[in-house]
């Protein structure tokens, strides 16, 4: 199976901050990763698909990049909806496994 | 607008059997592959099971292969029999459509708690 690495676990930041978060994969996987956001007692949303395209509807103070075994999620200037959990996941090979979160909080 | 809504969901002992339900609308349902998500409570996301548009493909994580069996019909339902319930099983149950081809996680519907405890 393929492991999805995530870092950090948890990350402290204001708004209007720039963050990023990585996801590794334990094996190349080309660009076949999502990025989703989950909110406390919400069902997750799609971000990005494919590394780095945005989801229709997504704002785009939200990026993706990588190829490989390594990607990123930029959020650009945070706003108070972007705090969050947000999970990487690589749609490879079954089985499709998520990264364990990170966690954005103030 | 894609809705997804799951039901089914409750409490059942160790041992048994729970059948969830997702009811699909807003979209071409024979269209998409299908798939089921999982949350336990206060952990990250587990994928479970996908399906293919047609029904006749199917793939399933290690940990529920041979306990739960994903289905769909040509009513826009789609369904995930699960047996021989544990207490790993509590959690949070997402019906999640799979776009075609690369089948992305597009549209999650809102879930249905399954709680297994004697």
């Amino acid at each position: 199976d393929i492991q999805m690495t995530q870092s950090p676990s948890t990350l402290s930041a204001s708004v209007g901050d720039t963050v990023t978060i990585t996801c590794r994969a334990s094996q190349g996987i080309s660009t076949w990763v999502a990025w989703f956001q989950q909110r406390p007692g919400r069902a997750p949303k799609l971000l990005i698909y494919q590394a780095s395209h945005l989801e229709a509807g997504a704002p785009s103070r939200f990026s993706g990049s990588g190829s490989g075994a390594e990607f990123t999620l930029t959020i650009t200037s945070l706003e108070p909806d972007d705090f969050a959990t947000y999970y990487c996941q690589q749609y490879s090979s079954y089985p499709w496994t998520f990264g364990q979160g990170t966690k954005v909080e103030i | 607008e894609v809705q997804l809504v799951e039901s089914g969901g409750g409490l059942v002992k160790p041992g048994g059997s729970l059948r969830l339900s997702c009811a699909a609308s807003g979209f071409p349902f024979s269209s998409y592959s299908m798939n089921w998500v999982r949350q336990a409570p206060g952990k990250g996301l587990e994928w479970l099971s996908s399906i293919s548009s047609s029904g006749s493909f199917v793939h399933y994580a290690d940990s529920v292969r041979d306990r739960f069996t994903v289905s769909r019909d040509s009513g826009n339902s789609l369904y995930l029999q699960m047996n021989s319930l544990t207490a790993e099983d509590t959690g949070v149950y997402y019906c999640v459509r799979g776009t075609s081809g690369a089948m992305v996680l597009d549209r999650w519907g809102l879930g249905t708690l399954v709680t297994v405890s004697s």
